[in-house]
């Protein structure tokens, strides 16, 4: 059975730093692109990244290019999510999602909530 | 790419036919997925590549189209549909559209 459980969300104040992990089990996840989603409390779904199976591949939401960067460990199955100069705006809850191959996202983690406030 | 669906919430009765639209603002193919959304708990995947129903979905739900406009119809709404759904481009990078509110009558 397919798992992704997110950690390291929490309060920030703005300006701070956090750092996201994602641990995958339950397939083989060298094989899979993987991204990360975010929900602002009350608002939608917004793309916030995307790495490639074999790391090389990387693109970010304009929102969050030059502040956010991502990264795996395939040995670990681990993804993470280091997170700088975060606005209040950056506040809600970060999801991980496995990508198929038309880019659907066929798993998702439980969540992980960052609140960026002073 | 931007992603517009309409509408933004609809109201309707156990039964009903409802149909959710998705308007991309350049041609995607049909790179472009469905997701529905309930209170609290993660999106889950209904179709993709357009038109392809994940396994495990109920056939009630289908989706339809090319290019830049797209379809998801549920073709009887249950108790259990109402929630909020959201479209997606996979063309190039990702958008979610801003999500449909599908709430009862």
């Amino acid at each position: 059975e397919v798992h992704l459980v997110e950690s390291g969300g929490g309060l920030v104040q703005p300006g701070g730093s956090l750092r996201l992990s994602c641990v995958a089990s339950g397939f083989t996840f060298s094989s899979y692109e993987m991204n990360w989603v975010r929900q602002a409390p009350g608002e939608g779904l917004e793309w916030v990244s995307y790495i490639s199976d074999s790391g090389f591949s990387i693109s970010y939401a304009d929102s969050v290019k030059g502040r956010f960067t991502v990264s795996r460990d395939n040995a670990k199955s681990s993804l993470s999510l280091q997170m700088s100069s975060l606005r209040a705006e950056d506040t809600g809850v970060y999801y991980c999602a496995t990508a198929g191959a038309w880019g659907e996202y066929k798993y998702w983690g439980q969540g992980t909530l960052v609140t960026v406030s002073s | 790419i931007q992603m517009t669906q309409s509408p933004s919430s609809l109201s309707a009765s156990v039964g009903d036919r409802v149909t959710i639209t998705c308007r991309a603002s350049q041609s995607i193919s049909s790179y472009l997925n469905w997701y529905q959304q309930k209170p609290g708990q993660a999106p889950k995947l209904l179709i993709f590549a357009a038109s392809s129903l994940q396994i495990g979905v109920p056939s009630r739900f289908s989706g339809s189209g090319s290019g830049t406009d797209f379809t998801l119809t549920i073709s009887s709404l249950q108790p259990e549909d109402f929630a909020t759904f959201y479209c997606q481009q996979t063309y190039n990078t990702r958008t979610f559209g801003q999500g449909t509110k599908v709430e009862i009558k």
